[in-house]
């Protein structure tokens, strides 16, 4: 079984702030770990995947997230936050070993507001 | 090249009736997904396709629903007899067979049920 917790339902920063989005996953075995963002009334974008390369890893507009399995995470980042990054953010989890399949598991969603 | 497009794009229905909604995958894409994202809520899966196989139709909430692809592309999921708790946005997604972690999703159908 598998699971993923965004903590926080609503995070708030200054546009040119850090913007820092908190995944923790429950995985029995090693995950694929992702980071999909959904604009308004639109479907999901992914932003970065992790498929047990660099753990360190980075995406498109600037955004990167570091796989630790130590502590079962895989925060998301962004030095400097942009107007456009408003937006629902999702991590989600899916077991490499589910005869190919990869069915996602999702977190509930994190709603990125940026301050002018 | 083309997305995966979803239609209608918005569907209001009356309870108990029967809703129709589509997804054309991305050409060449033989796995497509069905999610439901309720309001508040993250996505949850609802039936996987793969080629020819048979589709793993383990997330479908009841019997109400069903899904069916035709040639391996269009996908149609059908409601029978909605519910007010259908109402949400449905989302499909398609990857191909190499990569198939990396799905592609389309825009939705925001199904509202009075």
């Amino acid at each position: 079984a598998q699971s993923v917790t965004q903590l926080g339902s609503h995070v708030s920063v200054s546009e040119g702030a850090l913007v820092l989005l908190r995944c923790n996953y429950s995985s029995s075995v090693p995950p694929y770990l992702f980071w999909y963002v959904q604009y308004p009334n639109q479907g999901l974008q992914l932003l970065l995947k992790y498929t047990s390369a660099a753990t360190l890893v980075k995406g498109i507009n600037g955004f990167e997230a570091e796989f630790k399995k130590s502590e079962t995470s895989f925060h998301l980042t962004k030095p400097s936050a942009h107007m456009s990054d408003a937006a629902e953010y999702f991590c989600a989890v899916s077991d490499p070993a589910s005869g190919g399949s990869y069915i996602p598991t999702f977190g509930r969603g994190t709603s990125l507001i940026v301050h002018p | 090249g083309a997305g995966v497009s979803q239609s209608p794009s918005n569907k209001v229905t009356e309870k108990g009736k029967d809703v129709e909604l589509r997804c054309d995958p991305i050409s060449g894409h033989t796995a497509l997904y069905w999610y439901r994202q309720s309001l508040g809520q993250g996505l949850e899966f609802l039936i996987y396709f793969q080629g020819n196989s048979a589709p793993d139709k383990s997330g479908l909430p009841s019997d109400r629903f069903s899904a069916e692809r035709t040639g391996g592309s269009v996908s149609t999921l059908t409601i029978q007899r909605t519910q007010q708790e259908d109402s949400a946005v449905y989302l499909c997604a398609s990857s191909l067979i190499g990569q198939r972690e990396t799905q592609y999703f389309g825009p939705g159908t925001r199904l509202l049920v009075l």
